[in-house]
């Protein structure tokens, strides 16, 4: 696609419930991130994956939040067992290589913890 | 550990005003520096970077440059336009490998005509 895609766009779950946040990164791209920002706050990092290998994923918060990119390409980020605290904008961001090239980002999941 | 400093919002400014947006780092090692945009609706878009000491990155009229002795990245604009109202990050990316960013809060511009 032309740019990052997120889905959905807004997400509004009931505390306890699992969601499933998608990103599909621009093609032939091979990092992607994931990044949440509570709001008034800046984005911060979460985890990485270059090609399919999750290379970091010391930002996530707790072992609720989980990652993954089996085929290389898109993302899904999962947050088990929902909490308040994790409402937040969740961007996903691609580039197109690891090291020393722009990232792209998605216009983000709008989630909602009830 | 690295951190990202930012001018609280928002700046409330009438078009065709001179825009300053404050932004300090503390870093270890020699970061790039960045700011990036965010319009209404949009996501975060580059606006400009720097790679190293007293670079100046631009792009529509914005201006920034790298400051290491006072480890600053402020962002300027002589003349801005209503369209210009967006929020402004500031991040920095230490040069040891993939794109980690870290951001500041953000400052939210508001441009009245």
């Amino acid at each position: 696609g032309a740019g990052v895609s997120q889905s959905p766009r807004y997400k509004v779950t009931k505390r306890g419930q699992d969601v499933a946040l998608r990103c599909d990164p621009i093609s032939g791209h091979v990092s992607l991130y994931w990044y949440r920002q509570a709001l008034g706050q800046g984005p911060e990092f979460l985890t990485y994956f270059n090609y399919e290998a999750q290379q970091d994923k010391s930002g996530l918060p707790n072992d609720r939040f989980s990652a993954e990119r089996p085929e290389g390409s898109i993302s899904t980020l999962t947050i088990q067992r929902t909490e308040q605290r994790d409402s937040a904008m969740y961007r996903c961001a691609s580039s197109l290589a690891e090291v020393n090239t722009e990232a792209f980002f998605g216009q983000g999941t709008r989630l909602t913890v009830v | 550990g690295n951190s990202v400093t930012q001018m609280e919002g928002p700046v409330t400014l009438s078009e065709e005003a001179f825009l300053t947006i404050n932004c300090t780092y503390t870093a270890t090692g020699y970061p790039s520096l960045f700011w990036y945009v965010q319009y209404p609706g949009e996501g975060l878009q580059l606006l400009l970077k720097a790679t190293k000491a007293d670079d100046k990155g631009s792009n529509k009229g914005f201006e920034a440059t790298y400051r290491k002795e006072t480890t600053s990245f402020h962002l300027e604009k002589g003349s801005v336009q209503v369209s210009d109202s967006a929020v402004y990050f500031c991040a920095l990316r230490v040069n040891t490998g993939f794109q980690k960013l870290v951001f500041g809060t953000g400052t939210r511009l508001l441009v009245s005509p």
